[in-house]
């Protein structure tokens, strides 16, 4: 079954740091990629997303996300981090056309002022 | 623009009772998704409904059931609740003819079964 990892539960920066959050999923075939973000108290929102094309996908405040086929990933950067980033960050799969997101466990990532 | 809505917010339930759970997709939008995120979780997915019929269903017993309206609005049912069926729920929307497209989330509700 499709399966999807997320490497780091809980990351801790000081505010400025450079981030990189790691993905990786099981599927060999078509995807869709997705990063969603949960800040305190609030919904998921959609942060980036990958259907095709360039592999390098920049999504809303500074965030991009590149895939890489050959290695099953799709990490999550900012060079700069705030601390109003500070979020729970979600990695989700598709499969070709399938409906459902498959979810990765998240990372919390907490930034220092 | 309304974005997804969901009701109640909160909720707590005694095991082996029933427990309805509502939800209005996105202006527009007319697929709806259920998950179940469990504490420290991700999202799990339970089913989608589209054009008012479960198009999709994932791993989850037959006591979760759902429904969706004329009005694409979408209701999930849980029978005979038990204690591990305390989570956060999440209803999503997707765009009409795109039901393998981006999904908006709800803010969700929180399930608690004693």
């Amino acid at each position: 079954a499709q399966s999807v990892s997320q490497h780091n539960h809980h990351v801790i920066l000081s505010e400025a740091a450079s981030l990189e959050l790691g993905c990786n999923y099981s599927y060999g075939g078509t995807v869709n990629l997705f990063w969603y973000v949960q800040y305190p108290g609030q919904h998921l929102q959609l942060l980036l997303k990958y259907f095709s094309g360039d592999p390098l996908v920049k999504g809303i405040k500074g965030f991009e996300a590149e895939f890489i086929k050959s290695k099953f990933s799709f990490n999550l950067r900012k060079p700069s981090v705030q601390w109003s980033d500070t979020a729970e960050y979600f990695c989700a799969v598709k499969e070709g056309s399938q409906g459902n997101l498959i979810f990765g466990k998240g990372t919390k990532l907490s930034v220092k002022p | 623009d309304a974005g997804v809505t969901q009701s109640p917010t909160h909720l707590i339930k005694t095991r082996g009772q029933q427990v309805t759970l509502r939800c209005s997709p996105k202006s527009g939008h007319d697929t709806v998704s259920w998950y179940q995120q469990a504490l420290g979780q991700g999202p799990q997915f339970i089913f989608q409904y589209y054009e008012e019929e479960e198009r999709q269903r994932g791993n989850f017993p037959d006591r979760f059931s759902g429904h969706q309206f004329p009005n694409y609005s979408s209701e999930l049912n849980v029978n005979a609740l038990l204690l591990g069926d305390s989570a956060l729920y999440l209803c999503a929307s997707t765009y009409p003819g795109q039901a393998s497209g981006t999904q908006y989330f709800g803010p969700g509700t929180r399930l608690l079964v004693l």
